[in-house]
């Protein structure tokens, strides 16, 4: 069981927003950590989409945005394109200093 | 433009010591504000963080795999390496090496490379 909690799977037609959510607890995410988000399409490393709960790394569309709150963060992406399928993870520290992770959700792009 | 590269066995017998070596190119290890770290990824499953090396030679393991942990910097050869002991076929999984900045994500990421727990 993953320390961050997100849900397995979201979809959403072309064109829509879709959201997807980290839940986290007073130790990590509540205790002021940031929360970075990370894209993973099959057969490849994870690429890192959203760092310090809102900023997008060089080259990320601004489709994809990041928000944190309280002991919860999210990620958004507006105008889903078929290449936006994939798995994405949300990831944070906790107060050992330790990286956690989310279980991670796969979003279908219908 | 950095790259990172895994080497190290695709077979590792159950109680056996794991060993991996990230070689880092287009930039220096021992860089400030640097860490390096090592993520896995079992077969179907999420991501795990392992552990990682800050440039100063800080060292921040998960608590679950404390134990049977070790990662370390040669900086001689601009690699960092980990070592895992006592694995079992729980430990099989795809190994990533990666860097980051301080107060960012990891950025940076090799392939990976797959490791079997196996006799």
């Amino acid at each position: 069981q993953s320390v961050l909690t997100q849900p397995p799977s979201v979809s959403g037609a072309p064109g829509q927003r879709v959201t997807i959510s980290c839940t986290g607890s007073s130790s990590n995410i509540g205790a002021g950590y940031d929360v970075h988000w990370y894209q993973q399409l099959p057969g490849t490393a994870p690429k890192l989409l959203i760092y310090g709960n809102s900023n997008r790394p060089s080259g990320v569309p601004d489709r994809f945005s990041g928000s944190k709150s309280g002991t919860s963060a999210s990620l958004a992406i507006s105008g889903l394109q078929a290449e936006d399928e994939a798995d994405y993870y949300c990831q944070s520290y906790d107060s050992s200093l330790s990286g956690v992770f989310g279980g991670g959700t796969k979003l279908t792009v219908l | 433009q950095l790259q990172l590269q895994e080497s190290g066995p695709g077979l590792v017998k159950p109680s056996e010591t794991l060993s991996l070596t990230c070689t880092v190119s287009g930039g220096s290890i021992s860089s400030s504000s640097y860490y390096w770290g090592w993520i896995r990824q079992p077969p179907g499953k999420g991501l795990e963080w392992i552990g990682s090396i800050y440039y100063s030679g800080s060292t921040y393991y998960n608590p679950s795999l404390k134990s049977r942990v070790t990662i370390s910097v040669d900086t001689s050869k601009n690699q960092f390496s980990l070592k895992l002991s006592s694995v079992t076929a729980a430990d099989t999984a795809v190994y990533y090496c990666a860097r980051r900045r301080t107060s960012s994500g990891w950025n940076y990421w090799g392939q990976g490379t797959l490791v079997t727990v196996s006799s």
